[in-house]
């Protein structure tokens, strides 16, 4: 089993549609919970960034995290065809450089 | 400011060659991440260097190695390439220890 399941998908919503992805871990010494998007031939771009458990909000962009569930969200409102792309969740414990990713889910925001 | 830099962006190799791939920081960040990207096994650990030193390595082969310069600049080497290897390799720097990582553009190396 790994570390950091996340569903592939790949999921497909008409635009203005409010996503939702998500990632399980079985890992509790991950303190701190990412979600990165990824373009086709591009590096991965940070979205959000949080410690520990919580909601965190950037404009159209919600990330929470239930430590006690071992659950991590990301919510996109409005949803735009620019939002189509691969979201990755990672995780790390303490102060490591090391992330563990999860496998990415393949949006696509149909217009 | 001037993100995470790779070089270069495409590599063709041939098996049992060895490659030297390069990556510059964000300026300012003393931490950098090495990960391998493939279709199968996502985005891998390979290993992390923070002022010249090693602190962190992932379940790869001997094969795979690296470095930090005094400048924070990062290489990683790849001998005798098998087609196992080819992939995009990523590097991801930051600033601190407990703040976010940004990623570079990656390197595509296709081994022949």
């Amino acid at each position: 089993q790994k570390e950091v399941e996340q569903d592939p998908g790949p999921l497909s919503v008409p635009e203005g549609a409010i996503v939702s992805l998500n990632c399980t871990y079985s890992n509790s010494a991950f303190q701190y919970f990412m979600w990165y998007r990824q373009y086709s031939r591009k590096g991965p771009e940070l979205l959000m960034y949080t410690y520990s458990s919580g909601n965190k909000e950037d404009g159209r962009f919600t990330a929470q995290v239930d430590k006690s569930s071992k659950y991590i969200s990301l919510f996109i409102r409005d949803s735009q065809p620019s939002d189509s792309a691969t979201y990755l969740c990672a995780m790390r414990a303490g102060n490591t450089g090391k992330l563990i990713f999860g496998q990415g889910t393949t949006l696509q925001v149909k217009p | 400011k001037a993100g995470v830099t790779q070089t270069p962006r495409y590599l063709i190799k041939t098996r049992g060659q060895q490659v030297t791939l390069s990556c510059s920081p964000i300026s300012g960040h003393r931490s950098v991440s090495w990960y391998q990207q493939t279709p199968g096994q996502g985005l891998q650990f390979l290993f992390e260097y923070f002022s010249e030193t090693q602190r962190n390595k992932g379940n790869f082969p001997g094969r795979f190695s690296g470095r930090q310069f005094s400048n924070s600049r990062s290489e990683m080497n790849v001998s005798t390439l098998e087609l196992g290897d080819s992939a995009l390799y990523l590097c991801a720097s930051r600033q601190g220890a407990e703040t976010e990582a940004f990623f570079g553009q990656g390197t595509r190396l296709t081994v022949v």
